[in-house]
């Protein structure tokens, strides 16, 4: 089966450093993708990982753990512009297509 | 190419239309989906195509619901008999699968259904 975890919300302040946490079960695995998306808008690519280890994109890193199913997104420095929800998605390689969970809602506060 | 479009952008309905929305992918893409997005949910998956191939279907889609490719291009997604439920966001995107690439989506920016 396919499942993808991921917290619902989170709060974090201004400046401040937050890791948005991940867990996956699929059939077939060939990566980790975390999009991000503002209220409205479409959702927009954040990182890639395929391998175990960091991806790192300016104040945004990824990391993943294949072994446990498991990856990250922590973002630093943070600003009010980075109040979006977090969309955590594994790539099923068989198929190709691309799994969501359901999403962490982050709100930055001053 | 400026990206994925979709259109209409909104769509107001009364249950029982019909309604079809389209969707031009990025130009040199291979690969084509939707996806179904309600609030505070992320995106679900319903169909995709590669070329003009309908690849899987999801069982969410009932058979009020068919999408085309025709010539591997622009795709349809039509909505039959339509119900209050079928009220969401419909999302299309496109990627490049080969070898080297991993297939990274790229999100139009959706058609937003609402049933009367």
């Amino acid at each position: 089966g396919q499942n993808i975890d991921q917290p619902t919300e989170m709060t974090a302040t201004e400046g401040a450093i937050v890791q948005i946490n991940c867990t996956y079960q699929t059939s077939g695995f060939n990566g980790l993708f975390w999009y991000q998306q503002h209220a409205g808008e479409a959702p927009t690519f954040l990182s890639y990982n395929v391998l175990d280890g960091f991806e790192e994109k300016g104040r945004f890193s990824s990391f993943l753990s294949r072994s446990k199913g498991y990856s990250y997104l922590l973002l630093k420095e943070l600003q009010m512009k980075d109040s979006a929800s977090y969309l955590c998605a594994a790539l099923d390689g068989a198929t190709n297509k691309l799994i969501f969970g359901t999403g962490t809602l982050l709100a930055v506060q001053p | 190419d400026t990206g994925v479009s979709q259109d209409p952008r909104h769509k107001i309905t009364k249950r029982g239309q019909n309604v079809t929305f389209r969707c031009d992918p990025i130009s040199e893409h291979n690969r084509l989906y939707w996806y179904r997005q309600t609030l505070g949910q992320g995106p679900e998956f319903l169909t995709y195509f590669q070329n003009e191939a309908q690849l899987e279907k999801s069982r969410l889609l009932s058979d009020r619901f068919s999408a085309e490719r025709p010539k591997g291009s622009f795709s349809t997604l039509e909505i039959q008999r339509t119900e209050q439920g079928d009220s969401a966001m419909y999302l299309c995107a496109s990627s490049l699968v080969g070898l080297y690439t991993p297939g990274e989506l790229f999100f139009g920016e959706g058609s937003r259904l609402t049933v009367l």
